[in-house]
């Protein structure tokens, strides 16, 4: 069946960059459209971006235009996104997400595991 | 940008009442474009309803969704000890973005 698995857990330092990847299994990258989501301490779901279904560029939440980059390698079905200059305010659980039923993410019935980032000094 | 606001922030019942919860949108949105979702800690997110009425696949019939324009809600028929939990609506938006609202716990 259609799987994403993500990288482990991460503990980083304010100022530096976290990479966190989600590989897929079941199914080509390029089916999908990958999305990013995290879920910080006491706060709601938030979304931070992904891949645009329209012209297969990368669309980011405001919040995070310069700070987040979302990359994909169809060679190893693997998509990643790293966010830089991290505060304390980053430390959260980022999952990786999709919508099986269309390209377009109008909803994700699909998600990784997550990964705990922590950002401490 | 289209803001969703959830209400109550926390709603507090028992086991077999019923249970409605409230998104709304900063502006009328299509209800193709809002879903549903259930977390519980240490899980991942569960798509409960997309299009603002559909249930996802292996959804119990006691969640329903409903709403048109900027109201939507979420029902829960009977609320069984497993549904206690915080519950995000989300809307995508065709500019494209996406937005969740802010979540609704339900306790007991």
């Amino acid at each position: 069946q259609v799987q994403l698995v993500q990288s482990g857990a991460e503990v980083t330092k304010p100022g530096a960059s976290v990479k966190v990847s989600c590989k897929v299994s079941g199914i080509s990258l390029t089916e999908l459209c990958m999305h990013w989501v995290r879920l910080a301490p006491g706060k709601g779901l938030e979304w931070m971006g992904g891949l645009d279904p329209d012209d297969g560029g990368t669309i980011y939440a405001q919040k995070f235009q310069g700070r987040l980059t979302v990359t994909e390698d169809k060679a190893t079905d693997t998509a990643s996104m790293e966010l830089s200059s991290l505060r304390s305010e980053d430390t959260a659980v980022y999952y990786c997400t999709t919508n099986l039923a269309s390209f377009y993410p109008y909803y994700f019935d699909l998600w990784g595991q997550g990964t705990l980032v922590t950002v401490s000094s | 940008e289209i803001v969703l606001t959830q209400s109550p922030g926390t709603l507090s019942l028992s086991p077999g009442e019923r249970a409605t919860l409230t998104c709304w949108a900063s502006q009328s949105i299509s209800s193709s474009y809002l879903a549903w979702y259930q977390l519980k800690p240490g899980q991942t997110p569960r798509l409960l309803i997309y299009g603002a009425s559909r249930r996802a696949a292996g959804i119990p019939d006691r969640f329903s969704g409903s709403g048109s324009g900027t109201d939507f809600n979420l029902h829960i028929s009977s609320l069984e000890p497993e549904d206690f939990a915080v519950y995000y609506c989300q809307h995508y938006d065709t500019a494209p973005a996406l937005s969740f609202g802010g979540g609704t716990r339900v306790d007991i």
